[in-house]
């Protein structure tokens, strides 16, 4: 059975903290994708990576970073945590190539900073 | 860029009708995936059905069907048959091969509701 996990479910921070979370997938996925999930704004992508070490930029990085130093392995960093990312977040992966490969999501991570 | 638009925030729909979720895009790449998402109250994404910009028919998966028309760029989702589970949160999202490194594009969402 495929998987997508994420370590946290429900975090609550204090304004300033360092945050990380962890997403694991077990399917030797070239891709991984960060999203944060927000009422009418739908999914928006923070992040992704194609490959150990390689990462880009989505459509809102700013005021977080990730890293994946291994291919099973992308996490999302919150270098100084805010209450404005109190949010829901997702993590992704999928194999490369055709447009249709299958997405695979974790369960998400509900983050309150306070 | 990549862009999809769902201009329904929410729909209500009764018992075993048919209803129709709208979704419009907009790339300029020549191959792309459309998809549709559902989202129960427990935050899971449930992959649902998928359409390729070159495929010639219609997707079909069970009670799911895709309406897609390309010229009008345009992938609505029509569920049959309504049943109370279907009660949840619906994305339609787009992957283009092209550029981004395959990443997934989702619209806001529309929340549907099937009443008795």
């Amino acid at each position: 059975d495929v998987k997508v996990t994420q370590s946290s479910r429900y975090l609550v921070k204090r304004t300033g903290e360092k945050v990380f979370l962890e997403c694991v997938q077990d399917m030797d996925h070239e891709n991984m994708f960060w999203y944060r999930q927000d009422p009418g704004l739908g999914l928006r992508l923070i992040y992704f990576s194609y490959d150990v070490k390689m990462k880009e930029k989505g459509d809102i990085p700013e005021g977080y970073s990730v890293s994946r130093e291994k291919k099973e392995r992308f996490s999302l960093i919150l270098e100084s945590a805010s209450t404005n990312q109190t949010s829901m977040y997702l993590c992704a992966s999928s194999s490369e190539g055709a447009p249709g490969n299958t997405i695979y999501f974790g369960e998400g991570s509900w983050l309150t900073v306070v | 860029a990549q862009k999809i638009t769902q201009t329904q925030p929410g729909m209500f729909v009764q018992e075993k009708e048919a209803v129709t979720l709208d979704c419009t895009y907009d790339t300029s790449d020549p191959s792309y995936g459309l998809f549709w998402y559902k989202q129960p109250s427990s935050g899971e994404m449930i992959f649902l059905i998928y359409q390729g910009s070159y495929d010639q028919q219609n997707a079909t998966e069970g009670r799911y069907s895709l309406n897609f028309q390309k010229a009008r760029k345009s992938a609505n989702l029509v569920i049959s048959a309504s049943q109370l589970g279907d009660s949840a949160m619906y994305f339609c999202a787009m992957r283009a091969l092209a550029r981004g490194g395959n990443k997934l594009t989702f619209g806001t969402g529309t929340q549907l509701k099937v009443e008795l």
